[in-house]
């Protein structure tokens, strides 16, 4: 059955330190996508990475950073030298293929509060 | 690019009453999804679209909830009668394709905040 755990319901952490927001997911599948979605206080969702199942090569961008490893079904998300304006609700999904197209699931997301 | 468009962004009702959400994808995105999110916790998919036809709406209670997109471009999502656990933000998404083997990110609409009382 498809699942994304986000066992980290919110973290704290002071501006300029840094942080790894946790993703365990379960699929049935060998083919499959996982994301990871932003959301601010204004509320839109905001894409931020996909990855599909035989890309598990790491991904660095900016402050941001991802780290797949297939052997623990996880899909980590570092945040480095973090900022105020980091502070959002980010989600984890997962897509898999289910008769002919995809099927996205989310996790219930990790509130991420950056204090000054 | 013009992004996800939805309306209206806010929606005070009782509960019984019926209410209408629209929704107008990103040019050329052929999947289009609705998502219900209760405050604290991750999005819900209720119903999607590719084109103009349905390819999942396994979450969507249909007795109370329809939606339709008209010539696979906008989409309105009703309820009727509402319930108090309808009070919930309604978000739209939109993805290039979804389906051949690839799966697009998704981008999404500003959501329409619906409270019952």
């Amino acid at each position: 059955a498809q699942k994304v755990t986000q066992a980290q319901t919110e973290i704290s952490v002071v501006e300029k330190e840094d942080v790894t927001l946790d993703c365990v997911y379960e699929t049935r599948d060998t083919t499959y996508y996982l994301f990871w979605y932003k959301q601010p206080p204004s509320g839109e969702l905001v894409f931020l990475i996909r990855r599909n199942s035989f890309d598990e090569q790491n991904e660095i961008s900016g402050r941001y950073s991802w780290n797949f490893q297939k052997s623990t079904s996880s899909f980590n998300f570092t945040i480095t030298a973090s900022q105020v304006v980091d502070s959002a609700v980010y989600f984890c999904a997962l897509s898999e293929a289910d008769s002919g197209t995809y099927k996205y699931i989310f996790g219930t997301g990790t509130r991420l509060k950056v204090l000054a | 690019e013009a992004g996800v468009a939805q309306s209206p962004r806010y929606k005070i009702i009782e509960k019984r009453q019926s209410v209408a959400f629209w929704c107008n994808p990103i040019s050329g995105h052929a999947t289009l999804y609705w998502y219900q999110q209760i405050l604290g916790q991750g999005p819900k998919l209720l119903i999607q679209f590719q084109n103009n036809g349905v390819v999942d709406d396994s979450q969507l209670p249909k007795d109370r909830f329809s939606a339709e997109r008209l010539k696979g471009v906008d989409s309105t999502l009703k309820i009727q009668p509402a319930k108090l656990e309808d009070s919930a933000v309604y978000l739209c998404a939109s993805s290039l394709i979804s389906g051949g083997g690839y799966s697009n990110e998704q981008y999404f609409g500003p959501g329409t905040r619906l409270t019952v009382t």
